[in-house]
């Protein structure tokens, strides 16, 4: 079982729509969890960090639940320019951060 | 502001070849990373270093080399390439100790052996 998983998608979405992705993690000693987005043939860049109260940031809600081990993005009013791959990344205090395969969303017009 | 740099973007290899991909950093991170990210696999640790004269294997190390003489370069060597290296490759810098949100990527390198 991976350490981090995610859906592959691709999830295609009319502009405006609201989307929401998911990640599981295995390991319960996990402490900080992050989304990060890659645009194609593009470096990953951070997104927002995942607090346990769960965060906001503009059109974008982030949110942890620990007991259940799963992480959750929620994307208002999708944009053309949303369209991009979403990573999952989990860290577990250690030398290592460990990224899930990415969900990929395509927002079409 | 340049970040974080590698070179070179793209590479050919024969399989058999040696090559080095090289990493510079202008933010002053102790820490540097080398990932891997092949289709359905996400990115992969495969070495990383905590601070300058320092190299730690990650996930995915064998077939590699780092070194790290100097705090702002990190580089990776393939010293027999094969298929299996086929992979984009990317270099990261932090500030703090695998800090999710104080991590910083290069733009990528692709390597392809033949």
């Amino acid at each position: 079982r991976k350490e981090v998983e995610q859906d592959p998608g691709p999830f295609n979405v009319p502009e405006g729509a609201t989307v929401a992705f998911n990640c599981t993690y295995s390991n319960s000693a996990s402490q900080s969890f992050f989304w990060y987005r890659q645009d194609c043939r593009k470096e990953p860049k951070l997104l927002m960090s995942v607090y346990s109260s769960g965060n906001e940031d503009g059109r974008f809600t982030a949110q942890l639940n620990r007991a259940s081990q799963y992480i959750s993005l929620l994307i208002r009013d999708s944009k053309l320019s949303d369209s991009a791959t979403y990573l999952c990344v989990v860290n577990k205090n250690t030398d290592k951060l460990i990224f899930g395969t990415g969900t990929r969303l395509q927002v079409f017009p | 502001n340049a970040g974080v740099t590698q070179t070179p973007k793209f590479r050919v290899l024969k399989t058999g070849q040696s090559m080095t991909l090289l990493c510079a950093q202008d933010m002053n991170h102790e820490y540097m990373y080398w990932y891997r990210q092949d289709p359905g696999m996400g990115l992969r640790l495969i070495h990383y270093s905590v601070g300058e004269g320092t190299t730690a294997k990650g996930e995915v190390p064998d077939g590699y080399n780092v070194s790290r003489l100097k705090k702002q370069n990190f580089l990776l060597g393939l010293e027999s390439a094969a298929p299996s290296q086929t992979s984009v490759y990317f270099c990261a810098s932090s500030l703090a100790r695998s800090s999710g949100n104080t991590i910083y990527f290069g733009e990528g390198s692709w390597l392809t052996v033949v």
